[in-house]
């Protein structure tokens, strides 16, 4: 069964230090999200992205973040400048062009130190 | 404002069934899900319902709608000690958008 793969599964960092996020999303699915889960938290949308470009974004999706698909398969979240309350567990998902059925990663856990 | 509410923890035995309970706000919604989160993995789907349903039920599962209260459950039959994880109850809240808002989770512990 096709699945979301998501690398790495955890990324330390330090404040200040930029980081990358990526996802391989299920291959025939078109729309594509990151979400996040600070811990203890609920799971909070980011973004979604369809042909090439940001079709909805949350307030926390600042200047901080932005999003790419750099080839066909891969799809990324960049941070700029880490935080410490930045980290969090970081879902990517996605979903065919005929429902809005969300397929999810495993996650990155993303610890900023 | 959108808002998904659910309880935070539920206990049952091995065999009983678990009912978990969701409420939200948004009349408007289209589909509503539920995902289940077992520990350091991620969000599984386990099944949806379209908001012109009442009910579905796949397997174990049963899903019922109250659109007149907002209100969704997620009924478990014969509840496994494999089936204790986070369950998170999920909507889109508008046609035309995509973003899914999210419960807090429900915690269920099923006892031996």
């Amino acid at each position: 069964e096709p699945e979301v793969t998501q690398t790495p599964s955890h990324q330390v960092t330090q404040m200040g230090q930029e980081v990358i996020l990526r996802c391989v999303p299920i291959s025939n699915h078109l729309y594509f999200y990151w979400y996040r889960q600070i811990l203890g938290q609920k799971v909070e949308f980011l973004v979604s992205f369809y042909n090439n470009e940001i079709s909805e974004k949350s307030e926390i999706f600042d200047d901080q973040f932005s999003v790419e698909r750099p080839d066909g398969s891969n799809f990324t979240l960049k941070i700029r400048s880490t935080k410490l309350e930045d980290s969090a567990m970081y879902f990517c998902a996605s979903s065919d062009a005929n429902t809005d059925t969300q397929y999810f990663g495993p996650g990155t856990r993303l610890t900023v130190l | 404002g959108e808002d998904v509410e659910q309880s935070l923890f539920l206990s049952v035995r091995e065999g009983d069934s678990s009912v978990i309970n969701c409420t939200y706000t948004d009349s408007s919604s289209t589909y509503l899900y539920w995902y289940k989160q077992e520990p350091g993995a991620g969000l599984q789907l386990l099944t949806y319902i379209f908001s012109n349903m009442d009910m579905k039920q796949d397997q174990r599962l049963t899903v019922l709608l109250n659109k007149k209260d907002k209100h969704l459950s997620l009924r478990i039959a014969d509840t496994q000690t494999g089936d204790s994880a986070i369950y998170f109850c999920a909507e889109i809240p508008d046609t035309g958008r995509r973003a899914l808002t999210f419960g807090s989770g429900t915690r269920l512990q099923v006892q031996p």
